[in-house]
């Protein structure tokens, strides 16, 4: 079955810059979004369609992709940008969406 | 502005049939584009993509659930549906539905992205 694959963990520290790989053999022909959950919420919307990043959403997140791997960056990261982020995209067929693993990302 | 509610019952015991729905405000399923998805998340593990049901009533299904899976929508009610028969505990999981609409400039027939999340329902077998 396809799948997304994430780094389980990242870690920083405040003000620097966090980046979290997603990698996917159909990403070069598929979109990809990017979420982050925190604990006990339901997942936000932080980057859509590789690199757009939605209203609300501060400008230190951003994304983009290249071959088979998607990167969200956040430039200049911020105790509260700590919890969980997931990749999304689309099956390599285009019927269906997936999940990456999801990766933990501490700011400390 | 758009908003999401889950609603059904908690626990559920194995072999029965879960339905849950998913009572929507702030857009209507029958506006070209738009659709809602099932998604879910076991207790402390990862994002589990179910189906979607898009304005059309096209339905997609994953494999992994599909034999077991149904989604409807009631338009006037601005409801949205999800059936899953054969409940086992490793279906045990917060089960989120979610809103989105294709983007104008989408070359997709059917556009796959998630939006605006509901704050999930918890369902436990046993």
């Amino acid at each position: 079955s396809y799948e997304l694959t994430q780094p389980p963990s990242v870690s920083v520290s405040p003000g620097q810059t966090a980046t979290i790989t997603c990698s996917g053999d159909a990403l070069p022909r598929a979109y990809t979004f990017w979420y982050q959950q925190k604990s006990g919420q339901a997942p936000v919307l932080v980057i859509h369609e590789d690199n757009k990043r939605p209203s609300g959403i501060p400008e230190r997140f951003s994304g983009s992709s290249s071959g088979t791997v998607a990167t969200l960056t956040i430039s200049g990261a911020q105790v509260e940008d700590e919890g969980d982020y997931y990749c999304y995209s689309t099956h390599s067929n285009g019927d269906h969406g997936v999940f990456g693993g999801g990766t933990k990302l501490a700011v400390l | 502005q758009i908003t999401l509610k889950e609603s059904g019952p908690t626990l559920v015991k194995p072999t029965q049939t879960l339905t849950l729905t998913c009572t929507f405000s702030g857009f209507s399923l029958t506006t070209g584009g738009v659709s809602v998805a099932w998604i879910r998340q076991p207790p402390g593990k990862a994002l589990e993509w179910l189906g979607v049901i898009f304005w059309d009533d096209e339905r997609r299904y994953s494999p992994s659930v599909k034999s077991r899976l149904t989604i409807t929508k009631h338009t006037s009610k601005k409801q949205v549906v999800l059936t899953m028969s054969k409940m086992d505990p490793v279906d045990t999981a917060t089960y989120f539905c979610v809103h989105s609409r294709k983007p104008d400039y989408s070359p997709y027939q059917y556009y796959f992205g998630l939006g605006v999340w509901g704050q999930g329902t918890t369902v436990t077998v046993s």
